[in-house]
C-alpha cells in the first residue's frame, strides 16, 4: 500500500484547546478520510474528503483535502475530554481499487 | 443490519490451530474489507469483495489466509495453522454500492481479537 505519513504521533492538551493534525503522503488520493478509534472499538468515520481543496466541517471538527491531492489535515476546535482517543487518516490511492491505506494515528490526551 | 457485526470479539488460539472470524456487513452493502491491526496501530488491508466475489486480495497471505462472502451467510476470515505473528485486531468494513465516492466510505465493525499463543 501507499505510505501515510501522520503527524504529530500524539498531543497532550488541555481542554479548551484546538488540534491540529495532518496526513501526507507521495501519491496522490481520490479520497481522504478521518478516523477515530476509542479503545477496544472500530475505528469511527469522522469526516470523509472528495475534492481537491474540499473543507468540510462535522461540527467541531473541520477537514481540508490538500490541493495537490497529496495531503489533508484535521482540526478539533474547543477540545473536550471525550474528544480523547485516537486519530486516524486514511484514503484510496488512485488505482488501489477501494482498499485504504492508513497513517498510523495520532494519539490525543485532553486533561479537564 | 445497521452496523457491521463481527463475532467473536475474542480468539484464543494455540499456535498451529485454525482461526475462523466472521463478519456481518451492514445490509445493503456491496463491498466488504479486512484489515488487520497490529499492536503498532497500523491498519494492513488484508482483502475486498464485491458482494461474493474477491475484488482485490492483494493483501492476503496466500499460504494461510483464506476468506469468503457467499450469499445469505456472514463473511468469513479463516487462517489456517495460526502462527504467533497473526496475533491482532482483525476488522471488517463494509461500503455501499459501487459506482461513485459511496465505496470508500467504509465503515467498521468491533474487531476479533485474535491471540496465538
Amino acid at each position: 500500500g501507499q505510505q501515510l505519513n501522520q503527524s504529530p504521533q500524539s498531543m497532550f492538551i488541555q481542554e479548551g484547546e484546538d488540534v491540529s493534525m495532518n496526513c501526507t503522503s507521495s501519491s496522490i488520493f481520490n479520497t481522504w478520510l478521518w478516523y477515530k478509534q476509542d479503545p477496544g472499538e472500530g475505528p469511527v468515520l469522522l469526516i470523509a474528503l472528495y475534492k481537491a481543496g474540499e473543507l468540510t466541517s462535522n461540527g467541531r471538527l473541520t477537514a481540508q483535502f490538500g490541493i495537490t491531492r497529496k495531503d489533508s489535515f484535521l482540526n478539533i476546535s474547543a477540545s473536550i475530554p471525550s474528544d480523547v482517543g485516537i486519530y486516524f487518516c486514511a484514503g484510496d490511492a488512485v488505482n488501489s481499487g477501494y482498499a485504504l491505506n492508513f497513517g498510523k494515528g495520532t494519539s490525543l490526551l485532553v486533561t479537564p | 443490519g445497521e452496523e457491521v457485526a463481527q463475532t467473536p470479539k475474542h480468539l484464543v488460539r494455540g499456535e498451529g490451530q485454525k482461526a475462523k472470524l466472521y463478519c456481518a456487513p451492514i445490509k445493503g452493502h456491496s463491498y466488504v474489507f479486512w484489515y488487520q491491526q497490529v499492536l503498532k496501530n497500523e491498519f494492513k488491508f488484508l482483502i475486498s469483495f464485491q458482494n461474493e466475489n474477491v475484488f482485490d486480495e492483494t493483501g492476503m497471505p496466500k499460504e494461510r489466509f483464506s476468506a469468503k462472502c457467499l450469499p445469505n451467510s456472514p463473511c468469513s476470515l479463516e487462517i489456517q495453522a495460526t502462527k504467533l505473528e497473526d496475533s491482532a485486531v482483525y476488522f471488517c468494513a463494509s461500503s455501499q454500492s459501487p459506482g461513485g465516492k459511496m465505496n470508500t466510505e467504509a465503515f467498521f465493525g468491533q474487531g476479533t481479537r485474535l491471540t496465538v499463543v
